[in-house]
């Protein structure tokens, strides 16, 4: 069984488009985060949810929205997408925000033309 | 704020030698932790090894161990007995004591080590 799965693992959609990340945990983990790496290999925070609550919001376009609909999974929703926006976007669950231990998804390739 | 700094963006090392990757940080924080995570081609994040800075003793797992120095912010990955699945790009990632907004991991920039026969 997949403890941190994300869909789709690749996305190819062009500028201006909105596209949606799904990200689902099994291990009844009340923690979860979006991270993303860029071309550089680069990785960084974007939202933290606990018990679908929005913990942690860094500096990001607010073209970017997270929704948690329960606690098992985060998605993320992405406006009016630009070529910058390309990137890898992981998912990621800890038991709490308390908890060290993060488990990440397998990521998905967002590629923007 | 936190910063974490890896000042090789390539390490090679031949198959069965030991190999080791630097890592720096900089925080005004006296309870936190450390990790090396792995991502090898399949990009797939692999947790490695993790410290707890109020513990004194280096962590091990198998072959790869730390030398983590609180004075001095340093917090090094040895990897013993190299194999080609080593293979990887190998982030060092620092995370605060606290919960919530703390509970963020913040990565340094990544050393690729290359395993060679």
């Amino acid at each position: 069984d997949t403890a941190v799965s994300q869909t789709p693992k690749y996305l190819v959609t062009q500028m201006g488009n909105d596209k949606s990340i799904k990200c689902e945990q099994n291990l009844g983990h009340d923690t979860m985060y979006w991270y993303k790496q860029d071309s550089k290999k680069f990785l960084k925070i974007m939202f933290s949810y606990n018990n679908k609550e929005l913990i942690i919001n860094e500096t990001v376009p607010n073209r970017f929205s997270p929704k948690s609909p329960d606690k098992a999974h985060l998605n993320l929703h992405i406006n009016s997408l630009e070529l910058g926006d390309s990137a890898v976007y992981f998912c990621a669950s800890s038991q709490s925000s308390v908890t060290y231990e993060q488990y990440f998804g397998p990521g998905t390739r967002l590629t923007v033309t | 704020a936190q910063t974490v700094t890896q000042s090789q963006p390539e390490m090679s090392v031949q198959e069965a030698e030991t190999v080791t990757l630097s890592c720096t940080y900089d925080t005004s924080e006296s309870d936190y932790y450390l990790f090396w995570y792995k991502q090898p081609p399949s990009r797939q994040m692999i947790l490695v090894i993790r410290q707890e800075a109020y513990k004194q003793q280096n962590a091990t797992e198998n072959r790869f161990s730390v030398n983590f120095q609180k004075a001095a912010k340093s917090f090094s990955l040895k990897i013993s007995d190299s194999q080609l699945g080593d293979a990887a790009m190998y982030f060092c990632a620092y995370r605060g004591g606290w919960s919530g907004t703390a509970s963020k991991l913040t990565f340094g920039t990544g050393t690729r080590l290359q395993v060679t026969l």
